[in-house]
């Protein structure tokens, strides 16, 4: 069965340095997004991204943040300038379409550590 | 008000029994409505989703929707000690929005 993966499983980062987290999104979907969930709390849309562009994103998603398709199957995260509060599971997650009865399928996570 | 509200728990059940996890969501233009389960330390996995007012089953799980009342329920029926996770409730705007607006997930415990 298809599946998002997501690489590191987890990433630990100075406070101030810049982090990638990669997502390959199951092969024929079109849309992807970012959420993340830091720790005892609910999860959170960050992104949502289509045909190369951004098509929603989140008031968490600030300036710091960049989304990006590099070729044609990793969906990546850059985090610049990297701050405690960034500590959190991020989950890639992808969908075939963006009808409202479309499912997202999330990747495993990748836990950011900043210390 | 929350966007999508869920009792914390846990909600402890006998192994065997019927559990229901209950959520409210605010935005009366919402469409459509999921319940990912979510075990300690991984990522969401779907189990169903339902965008009509009714019931809609799957197996073990039955999905109830109440669109006027702004209410959206999960039974698990013959309860096992592996469904014991936090239970997600997410709802999707539709119309070109598609972020999933999650509440803050339901603990259940079954125990033998």
């Amino acid at each position: 069965e298809p599946e998002v993966t997501q690489t590191p499983s987890h990433q630990v980062t100075q406070m101030g340095q810049e982090v990638i987290l990669r997502c390959v999104p199951i092969s024929n979907h079109l849309y992807f997004y970012w959420y993340r969930q830091i720790l005892g709390q609910k999860v959170e849309f960050l992104v949502s991204f289509y045909n190369n562009e951004i098509s929603e994103k989140s008031e968490i998603f600030d300036d710091r943040f960049s989304v990006e398709r590099p070729d044609g199957s990793n969906f990546t995260l850059k985090i610049r300038s990297t701050k405690l509060e960034d500590s959190a599971m991020y989950f890639c997650a992808s969908s075939v379409d963006d009808r409202y009865t479309d499912t997202q399928y999330f990747g495993p996570g990748t836990r950011l550590t900043v210390l | 008000q929350k966007e999508v509200e869920q009792n914390s728990g846990p909600l402890s059940v006998p192994e065997g029994a019927i559990a229901s996890l209950n959520c409210t969501y605010s935005d009366r233009g919402s469409q459509s409505f999921f319940w990912y389960r979510q075990y300690s330390g991984k990522s969401p996995e779907l189990i169903m989703f339902i965008y009509s007012n009714g019931d809609k089953e799957d197996g073990r799980f039955t999905a109830q929707l109440n669109k006027a009342s702004q209410y959206v329920s999960l039974l698990i029926r013959d309860s096992q000690p592996s469904d014991s996770a936090t239970y997600l409730c997410a709802v999707k705007k539709g119309g070109g929005y598609n972020k999933l607006i999650f509440g803050a997930g339901t603990r259940l415990a079954v125990h033998p």
